[in-house]
């Protein structure tokens, strides 16, 4: 089955635990991104990646890092966490940045106490 | 820069017809999304116009003028399942980028 695929699902942490949040798809897609969404401000893209080893920020890209070592991996990086980044996280991929759709994660809602 | 503006809330009826409107600025075009958004979950994909004019899709249809910058979503027989929000997502170069998105709220 197609699938972009997230973990954890729900995470709480503590202000400057480090942690990642993992993304793989299946279907060899180019193209991926980290979005967050707050309440008002919807999705805002994080950082995007056009393939392996091409990365670039995003509208919102402070507080996180991200790498693309893999096609199909895309792991979010937040050396040190901080309450203003709880919110519900969503990776996507699609083909390529142009006219395919996008396939989403099922999110990632995180709570930075 | 990029803007993209459409309404916070609406409601309608079931069986009703309802359009949600998007207007948007963006650096380059290639093309706009719509995506629907259950509570808590992840958006899915709708329509994708690219050209000016309407694109059926069952009981959804998407309208793109690029002079105007503006698009609309068509639902028509509308049913209790279409309670979500509906996301507009032009396509400027090199990223996708997403509205605030339209919470419909469908009623019996």
């Amino acid at each position: 089955e197609a699938q972009v695929t997230q973990n954890p699902r729900y995470l709480i942490t503590v202000t400057g635990k480090k942690l990642t949040v993992t993304c793989s798809q299946n279907m060899n897609h180019e193209y991926m991104s980290w979005y967050r969404q707050d309440p008002g401000l919807g999705l805002r893209q994080i950082y995007y990646s056009m393939n392996v080893e091409v990365t670039d920020k995003g509208d919102v890209p402070e507080g996180y890092k991200v790498s693309r070592k893999e096609k199909r991996n895309f792991p979010l990086i937040l050396e040190s966490p901080s309450p203003n980044q709880t919110s519900l996280y969503f990776c996507a991929s699609s083909f390529n940045v142009m006219n395919t759709e996008a396939f989403f994660g099922q999110g990632t809602r995180l709570t930075v106490v | 820069g990029q803007n993209i503006d459409q309404p916070t809330e609406m409601t309608a009826t079931e069986g009703a017809i309802v359009q949600i409107n998007c207007t948007y600025q963006t650096s380059g075009f290639n093309g706009l999304f719509w995506y629907q958004q259950h509570a808590g979950e992840a958006p899915t994909f709708l329509s994708y116009n690219v050209l000016d004019g309407l694109e059926e899709k069952g009981r959804f249809s998407s309208f793109l003028s690029r002079s105007k910058g503006y698009s609309y979503l068509l639902l028509k027989e509308l049913q209790m399942k279409d309670s979500a929000s509906y996301l507009c997502a032009p396509l400027p170069t090199g990223k996708l980028i997403f509205g605030q998105g339209t919470t419909l709220q469908v009623k019996p």
